[in-house]
């Protein structure tokens, strides 16, 4: 039941834009995504809820396609500080809050 | 608020010896996760609680884990007896409510747990 995202790692030039996709096998609730920097603890970047939004962080934002199960991370002009493993967190309809993680994105912002 | 707080930050045993994680959430946060982090494995939830109350264990390896949470303030994660293979870091994570509520998680700096 683990989220699988894609690609499993990237590598950009500052300024260059990536896509993060999450799928699921199962219907889902919510989207959670969060970045963790080498030896941090994750760190909250947006929540989709059922409906199909799309959100904004920055130049970071993301969309939840809820027929396809699939949620796109959006990272435009990228930046140094972008850096770092990316996870997308999924939801089940009636799974009281528990939130599984899928594997990660790295991705590296060179200069 | 200081945040997650967990302790040790590290934490190196002999395999066999009973290693024993500690986590305090931040308060008045309804909900308490705790996960695991591996190259192999990434992000694995072990078990999560609502109210101090255990919601789902699903995620615990063996009857080797076991976790408590006796009051809003604190839990534990117990490993005994630990093998090399447990060698991971250990994240707490808390939120005011269910995920599904809009809420996000905040996470705990993680105990860095080696078994030799």
């Amino acid at each position: 039941q683990q989220p699988v995202q894609s690609p499993q790692a990237v590598i950009l030039r500052e300024g260059e834009d990536a896509v993060i996709n999450c799928s699921s096998s199962k219907a889902l609730y919510s989207v959670h995504w969060y970045r963790q920097k080498h030896g941090e603890a994750p760190v909250f970047l947006m929540i989709l809820l059922k409906g199909g939004e799309q959100k904004g962080h920055e130049k970071i934002s993301a969309s939840f396609n809820e027929k396809k199960q699939q949620s796109s991370l959006y990272l435009t002009a990228s930046q140094l500080s972008y850096s770092g493993t990316y996870f997308c967190g999924t939801e089940r309809q009636n799974q009281g809050g528990k939130l599984i993680f899928g594997q990660g994105t790295e991705l590296s912002v060179k200069p | 608020d200081a945040g997650v707080i967990q302790s040790p930050r590290h934490e190196v045993t002999e395999m066999g010896q009973e290693v024993t994680l500690r986590c305090k959430p931040i308060s008045g946060h309804d909900y308490l996760f705790w996960y695991r982090q591996t190259m192999m494995r990434g992000l694995e939830l072990l078990i999560y609680f609502n109210n101090n109350v255990p919601i789902d264990d699903s995620g615990m390896p063996e009857d080797r884990f076991s976790a408590k949470m006796p009051n809003a303030s604190f839990s534990t994660l117990k490993i005994q007896p630990s093998e090399p293979r447990d060698s991971a870091v250990y994240f707490c994570a808390s939120s005011l409510a269910s995920a599904a509520t809009n809420e996000k998680l905040f996470f705990g700096s993680g105990t860095q747990l080696s078994v030799l």
